[in-house]
């Protein structure tokens, strides 16, 4: 299996620009998790789906901010608009259940925000 | 909130010691706790899963332990490697809702 799948890799962006951050989970994995990593907060979830319904966006900061997953292998987390303070690394993790099952995780999309 | 402390945040050991990593959560109704190391400009990457009702998970040279009562986890790396030197992260999650809570993790560097 490729395992969990981000793109772009890397984008950096100018303030107010529209950012999508796409994800592919791992065939079979009914759960996915979107993670954002900063030096100052470390690593907080955004917002986690089961079976492509969202569960738990309590840990999506703002309006500015909002995830879609249409099927079963593929998400999506858009900015609108950016702002700098969204400079950070957005992880994408799947797992297999949402209770006790090991998170697998992505690359990651290294987000800059000019 | 549950809060999760890690110490210390860096590390730097000689290659061919054990070596002991610390985990600590204020809320011990956690429904289980994971460690996962993350390598420079990547991922995390599951390591063990230790589950609320377990003591401890054993992997190789890795072994994680759990005492939900003093809301600690150790994670012990037997015979260092060099290849071992990354971040550390532990996360715990409790019985109720689906947040995950993560360490800030500890910085480990084993040298040649």
């Amino acid at each position: 299996d490729a395992g969990v799948i981000q793109s772009p890799r890397h984008e950096v962006t100018e303030m107010g620009q529209e950012v999508t951050l796409r994800c592919k989970p791992i065939s079979g994995h009914n759960s996915l998790f979107w993670y954002r990593q900063t030096m100052m907060r470390g690593l907080e979830l955004l917002i986690y789906f089961n079976n492509n319904v969202p569960i738990d966006d309590s840990g999506m900061p703002e309006d500015r901010f909002s995830a879609k997953m249409p099927n079963a292998s593929f998400s999506t987390l858009k900015i609108q608009p950016s702002e700098p303070r969204d400079s950070a690394v957005y992880f994408c993790a799947s797992s297999a259940g949402h209770t006790t099952d090991t998170q697998y995780f992505g690359p990651g999309t290294r987000l800059t925000v000019l | 909130k549950q809060e999760v402390t890690q110490i210390p945040a860096a590390l730097s050991v000689p290659e061919g010691e054990n070596l002991v990593l610390n985990c600590s959560f204020t809320d011990s109704a956690i429904y289980n706790l994971q460690w996962f190391r993350q390598d420079p400009g990547k991922g995390l990457t599951s390591l063990l899963l230790i589950q609320s009702s377990q003591r401890e998970q054993t992997s190789g040279r890795l072994n994680a332990s759990l005492d939900k009562s003093s809301g600690r986890s150790t994670l012990y790396i037997a015979a260092s490697q060099p290849g071992d030197s990354a971040t550390y992260l532990c996360a715990v999650r409790l019985n109720t809702g689906n947040q995950f809570y993560f360490g800030t993790g500890t910085s480990l560097t084993v040298i040649p």
